[in-house]
């Protein structure tokens, strides 16, 4: 069936250290590919997003590119700050019969000053 | 900006406790939807809405029911609450989009729910 798969966390690293945060999927068609975040004490938000085979998302420093041969996208920042501290869910949508998202586990990311 | 509210931060109920989770939305979204979500399995869908008095199951409908009898309310329902019903609760909406392919998802704040 439908799936996304992401990498495990937590992920901890220094300030101004480059972060990769994997992410698959498996799923019929053409889904559509979106990162969200969740800060502390909040709600998801949408991040970045790519609609279709080799778009670039990005976002407040972020990317991640939709690649379709490897079914992947995954999320790079080149320099995390503290701020970016929060978790990270990968998700696809699914539209063909139904409407329906599906979302990885989430990846939670600390950031050390 | 898109506000979704969910009207409890934390909430603590006893088992077999009616519980009801309300989520108001302001921007008139047709959409909306009910996930809980757990360490280690992310978020996972109770129950959505397509429209008013319209509801459909997601994947852990068991335990649950839902009310949307106003386009910007939808409840989220627990008849006899359990312990294995403790979890974060969170609520979405978003605009109707007939090709569904480029909806962003408007999410609250989030019911920390504990059941003793």
């Amino acid at each position: 069936g439908d799936s996304v798969t992401q990498m495990e966390g937590p992920v901890t690293l220094s300030e101004e250290a480059f972060l990769t945060i994997n992410c698959t999927y498996t799923a019929t068609g053409y889904p559509s590919l979106f990162w969200y975040v969740q800060y502390p004490g909040e709600g998801l938000q949408l991040l970045l997003k790519a609609t279709k085979a080799d778009d670039k998302g990005s976002n407040k420093g972020f990317e991640a590119t939709y690649r379709k041969e490897t079914t992947s996208f995954h999320l790079e920042k080149g320099s995390v700050q503290v701020s970016d501290s929060a978790v990270y869910f990968c998700a696809l949508i699914i539209t063909s019969g139904t409407y329906k998202y599906i979302f990885g586990t989430g990846t939670r990311l600390k950031v050390l000053a | 900006d898109v506000k979704v509210t969910q009207s409890s931060r934390y909430l603590v109920k006893r088992t077999g406790e009616k519980v009801f989770l309300e989520c108001v939305q302001d921007m008139d979204h047709e959409n909306m939807f009910w996930y809980r979500q757990d360490p280690g399995l992310g978020l996972r869908l109770i129950y959505f809405s397509y429209d008013v008095k319209m509801k459909e199951k997601g994947d852990i409908p068991e335990g649950y029911s839902v009310s949307r009898e106003k386009k910007e309310r939808f409840s989220l329902i627990l008849e006899s609450a359990s312990t294995n019903q403790t979890s974060m609760y969170l609520c979405a909406s978003s605009p109707y989009d007939i090709w569904g392919s480029n909806e962003k998802l408007f999410f609250g704040s989030g019911t920390q729910l504990s059941v003793l």
